[in-house]
């Protein structure tokens, strides 16, 4: 079966950094996705990793472990826009690049 | 920047009716998908299409669903008989060969609400 757990929700501080984890138990990996999705809206890409270590871009960073199937999403310098819904999603091996997500991190910034 | 549109982006229909929902991928894209997220829950997997066939489809996707691609530019989703619980916002998503991880741009999505 395929399980990704990642915490409801979250709350932080304008200006603060916020990690968000994403644990996953899946049949195959080929990759993990990070998504931003605002309420009633499609989600947008954030970042990608499919090698073990920290890819950073701007604001976010995304790490992986894929030997403890675990990875984090850092935003930095948090601003009231990011308050959002941060989905986790691990690209399937052997098929056609099918993601499956996480429930989502709902992320609420306050002043 | 390219970006993948659907239409229509609200559709209300009545059980057991036929619904079409459309997408355009982005022109040089050659993955597209279909996912559908209940209000409240995850994003669900559909179907996965490429070189004008189904490549995988997941349990949600059942004979009364369908996709097609009519020609070189839209991607269409049908539910033949639609129930209650199909009521979902349903998003269009397409991945090119090369770029970031191949990374999935997603539509903003028809939220399907049935009656």
């Amino acid at each position: 079966g395929q399980n990704i757990d990642q915490p409801t929700e979250m709350t932080a501080t304008e200006g603060a950094i916020v990690q968000i984890n994403c644990t996953y138990q899946t049949s195959g990996f080929n990759g993990l996705f990070w998504y931003q999705q605002h309420a009633g809206e499609a989600p947008t890409f954030l970042s990608y990793n499919v090698l073990d270590g920290l890819e950073e871009k701007g604001r976010f960073s995304s790490f992986l472990s894929r030997s403890k199937g675990y990875s984090y999403l850092l935003l930095k310098e948090l601003q009231m826009k990011d308050s959002a819904s941060y989905l986790c999603a691990v690209r399937i091996s052997g098929g056609y690049n099918k993601l499956i997500f996480g429930a989502g991190t709902r992320l609420a910034v306050h002043p | 920047e390219p970006e993948v549109t659907q239409t229509p982006s609200h559709q209300v229909t009545q059980m057991g009716q036929e619904v079409i929902l459309r997408c355009v991928p982005i022109s040089n894209h050659l993955y597209f998908y279909w996912y559908r997220q209940i209000l409240g829950q995850k994003v669900e997997f559909l179907v996965s299409f490429y070189n004008n066939e189904i490549s995988e489809k997941s349990e949600i996707f059942d004979d009364q669903f369908s996709v097609e691609r009519p020609d070189g530019s839209n991607f269409t989703l049908k539910i033949r008989s639609t129930k209650l619980e199909d009521s979902a916002m349903y998003f269009c998503a397409s991945s090119g060969p090369s770029g970031r991880g191949n990374e999935q741009f997603f539509g903003p999505g028809t939220r399907l609400t049935v009656l």
